[in-house]
């Protein structure tokens, strides 16, 4: 079975700082990767994706991921945070699970607190 | 364009009472259905899924269930709810693209079992 690591389980950084959190997978076949993120009292939306072609992928709000294959990571950075960026960030992974079905493994998630 | 419908936002309910959890998606037709709970430090674990009416896979045993009574509502239960019940439960819906279907999720409930 898939698992999701996400390192991080509470990051503070200041406002301009720059934001690097980390997710590794462990299946190694064709997945297909994801980054959701929580805003305070909001519901869970999809941030970026990757499907294939260029393993960095441009999301929302200034967001960018980075798909390296031979380490199973899909790494979330952005160069400088604002206070709005205030939110949980999750990342997922999807595979093949056989009989026809997908399965979508969710990381723990990270808590990212930006000090105006 | 499709939206997602869950309710009660918030729910408060004592040791051994039923539970029941709604959830409706407009704008599209046969979409895939599931439920997962949000705990503290934990992720998001999926407990149902559906792919269509009356059609459900557990991922998880425990003491939930979930039917799929149309083709656009999905509702979790319990006879009897436990403390560890608690949670924030998330439904979600997506089209189904096999590997690269996106998943789209609702605002969420908020169980607080007493």
């Amino acid at each position: 079975a898939q698992s999701v690591s996400q390192h991080n389980h509470h990051v503070i950084l200041s406002e301009a700082a720059s934001l690097e959190l980390g997710c590794n997978y462990s299946y190694g076949g064709t997945v297909n990767l994801f980054w959701y993120v929580q805003y305070p009292g909001q519901h869970l939306q999809l941030l970026l994706k990757y499907f294939s072609g260029d393993p960095l992928v441009k999301g929302i709000k200034g967001f960018e991921a980075e798909f390296i294959k031979s380490k199973f990571s899909f790494n979330l950075r952005k160069p400088s945070v604002q206070w709005s960026d205030t939110a949980e960030y999750f990342c997922a992974v999807k595979e093949y699970s056989g009989a026809g079905s997908y399965q979508l493994t969710f990381g723990k998630g990270t808590k990212l607190s930006v000090i105006p | 364009s499709q939206t997602i419908h869950q309710w009660p936002a918030t729910l408060v309910q004592p040791v051994g009472s039923p539970l029941s959890l709604e959830c409706t998606v407009e704008g599209t037709s046969n979409p895939n259905l599931y439920w997962y709970r949000q705990a503290a430090g934990r992720g998001l674990q999926l407990l149902f899924y559906s792919v269509g009416i009356g059609q459900i896979s557990s991922e998880v045993p425990q003491n939930l269930s979930a039917s799929r009574p149309q083709d656009r509502q999905f509702i979790l239960s319990s006879k009897k709810l436990l403390l560890s019940d608690s949670g924030f439960y998330l439904c979600a819906w997506s089209v189904d693209r096999g590997l690269r279907n996106i998943q789209y999720f609702g605002a969420g409930t908020r169980l607080s079992v007493l």
